[in-house]
C-alpha cells in the first residue's frame, strides 16, 4: 500500500526559512514522480511542481519557480518542499502527491494528508 | 497556460439526484488528459477519474466522465451522502498543469 506521510504543521514568522517533508512507503520511491500542491485557506488547488527522485529532475510551475525548492533524498524515500524566506501569503495547506508512472502526463494518484504552514508575525 | 473553468460554482441537490459538473478548458486538452478529484472538508483530494472517462481504483460506477477537446463533464448518477464535497478538474496535458476552481456539491 502506497503511503505518503507528511511532516507536522508549522508556524513561522515572515522572512524565516522552512523545509517540510513527505516520507513515502509501499513502492520504489526513486522511480515515481512526486509533487506538491498548494491550497490556500478556503481556496482551490494549485499545482506547484514535481520531482523525479531517481535523478532529481524537477519541473516547476512558473507561478512557483524561484519561490520554493523541491528536493528528494532517495536513500530515505523522502521528498521536501522548502522556502528560504517565507511570506504571509505562503500560509496554506501543502499536499504531497505521487504520479502513478514514469510519464509526467499523469494525474496525482496518491496523496498525503497535508502539512499546514502558517506564516504570521 | 490552460485555464480550466468549472460550472456551476455550487450545485444544491438531494441524495439520490443526478449531478452534472462541467469543466471547460481555454484551449484543447490533448488525448483527454483530464482528471477529476473530489475533496471532503478537512481531507486531502482523491482522484476520481483520469483520461476524462476512466475511473480510478475503487471509485464506484455511479461516477462517469466524458468529453474531449475543451469540454468535459463529470456525472454522478445518484448522489450518496458521501458524495457531497468539492470537485476539481485538472489538465495534465501541457505545462503548467492546472486545476479548475472547483464545484461544490452541497445538500439541498
Amino acid at each position: 500500500e502506497v503511503q505518503l506521510v507528511q511532516s507536522r504543521a508549522e508556524v513561522r514568522k515572515p522572512g524565516e526559512s522552512l523545509k517540510i517533508s513527505c516520507k513515502a512507503s509501499g513502492y520504489n520511491f526513486a522511480n515515481y514522480w512526486i509533487g506538491w500542491v498548494r491550497q490556500m485557506p478556503g481556496k482551490g488547488l494549485e499545482w506547484m511542481g514535481i520531482i523525479y527522485p531517481g535523478d532529481s529532475d524537477t519541473r516547476y510551475s512558473p507561478s512557483f519557480q524561484g519561490q520554493v525548492t523541491l528536493s528528494a533524498d532517495k536513500s530515505i524515500s523522502t521528498a521536501y518542499l522548502q522556502w528560504s524566506s517565507l511570506r504571509a501569503s505562503d500560509t496554506a495547506m501543502y499536499y504531497c502527491a505521487r504520479l502513478p508512472g514514469l510519464l509526467t502526463e499523469s494525474p496525482f494518484e496518491d496523496w498525503g494528508l497535508g502539512t499546514l504552514v502558517t506564516v504570521s508575525s | 497556460e490552460i485555464v480550466l473553468t468549472q460550472s456551476p460554482g455550487t450545485l444544491s441537490l438531494s441524495p439520490g439526484e443526478r449531478a452534472t459538473l462541467s469543466c471547460r478548458a481555454s484551449q484543447s486538452v490533448s488525448s483527454s488528459y483530464l482528471a477529476w478529484y473530489h475533496q471532503k472538508p478537512g481531507q486531502a483530494p482523491r482522484l476520481l477519474m483520469y483520461g476524462a472517462s476512466i475511473r480510478a481504483t475503487g471509485i464506484p460506477d455511479r461516477f462517469s466522465g466524458s468529453g474531449s477537446g475543451t469540454d468535459y463533464t463529470l456525472t454522478i448518477s445518484r448522489l450518496e451522502p458521501e458524495d457531497f464535497a468539492v470537485y476539481y478538474c485538472q489538465q495534465y496535458d501541457s505545462s503548467p498543469r492546472t486545476f479548475g476552481q472547483g464545484t461544490k456539491v452541497e445538500i439541498k
